[in-house]
């Protein structure tokens, strides 16, 4: 059965490091996802990303971050400068359409900042 | 704005027996989705069930199934014959369909413990 991939699995950084974290969507998935969640909280809304370009954001979403699909099947979330409050589980999810199907998440990425 | 409230931070169940979660939601949409996902252990998000909110009838995933209300705006999970796998966070999750961008948005979760 087709699902997310996300890599890598932990990631320790240093405060004020730029990270990348990569996700594999499902290959027929037109939707692309990013939420995050700090330990012991819900789950969070990032950005969605649809015909290469952000269809949504929250506010949690600023400048620092950024998604990018560099190529056919890979779609990145990079944190420019990281603080010690990003630390938390990010995770990639897609969907073939936005409205009426379910997402599907990938196993997450594990960030520490220190 | 949407929200999702889950009202029970812990649920404790014995093996083999029935146990509900709860969720209420709160919105201005009449066209929606919502959904019910597991996070065990390892953190990975699970797709439980989902429910549409057009159809009257509740959904079923073999032991596991929604009691949808959708005038009290309440999503609760059934889950029958728990088994020590069922251990899990469980979150509630809402979908509207006005926002095009298709972000789901999660209830703080309720924390499921199977007892032997």
């Amino acid at each position: 059965e087709p699902e997310v991939t996300q890599t890598p699995s932990h990631q320790v950084t240093q405060m004020g490091q730029e990270v990348i974290l990569r996700c594999v969507p499902i290959s027929n998935h037109l939707y692309f996802y990013w939420y995050r969640q700090i330990l012991g909280q819900k789950v969070e809304f990032l950005v969605s990303f649809y015909n290469n370009e952000i269809s949504e954001k929250s506010e949690i979403f600023d400048d620092q971050f950024s998604v990018e699909r560099p190529d056919g099947s890979n779609f990145t979330l990079k944190i420019r400068s990281t603080k010690l409050e990003d630390s938390a589980m990010y995770f990639c999810a897609s969907s073939v359409r936005a409205i009426g199907e379910t997402q599907y998440f990938g196993p997450g990425t594990r960030l520490l900042v220190l | 704005a949407q929200t999702v409230t889950q009202s029970q931070p812990e649920m404790s169940v014995q093996e083999a027996e029935t146990v509900t979660l709860s969720c209420t939601y709160d919105t201005s949409e009449s066209d929606y989705y919502l959904f019910w996902y597991k996070q065990p252990p390892s953190r990975q998000m699970i797709l439980v069930i989902r429910q549409e909110a057009y159809k009257q009838q509740n959904a079923t995933e073999n032991r596991f199934s929604v009691n949808f209300q959708k005038a009290a705006k309440s999503f609760s999970l059934k889950i029958s014959d728990s088994q020590l796998g069922d251990a899990a966070m469980y979150f509630c999750a809402y979908r509207g369909t006005y926002n095009q961008g298709g972000k789901l948005i999660f209830g703080q979760g309720t924390e499921l413990s199977v007892k032997p």
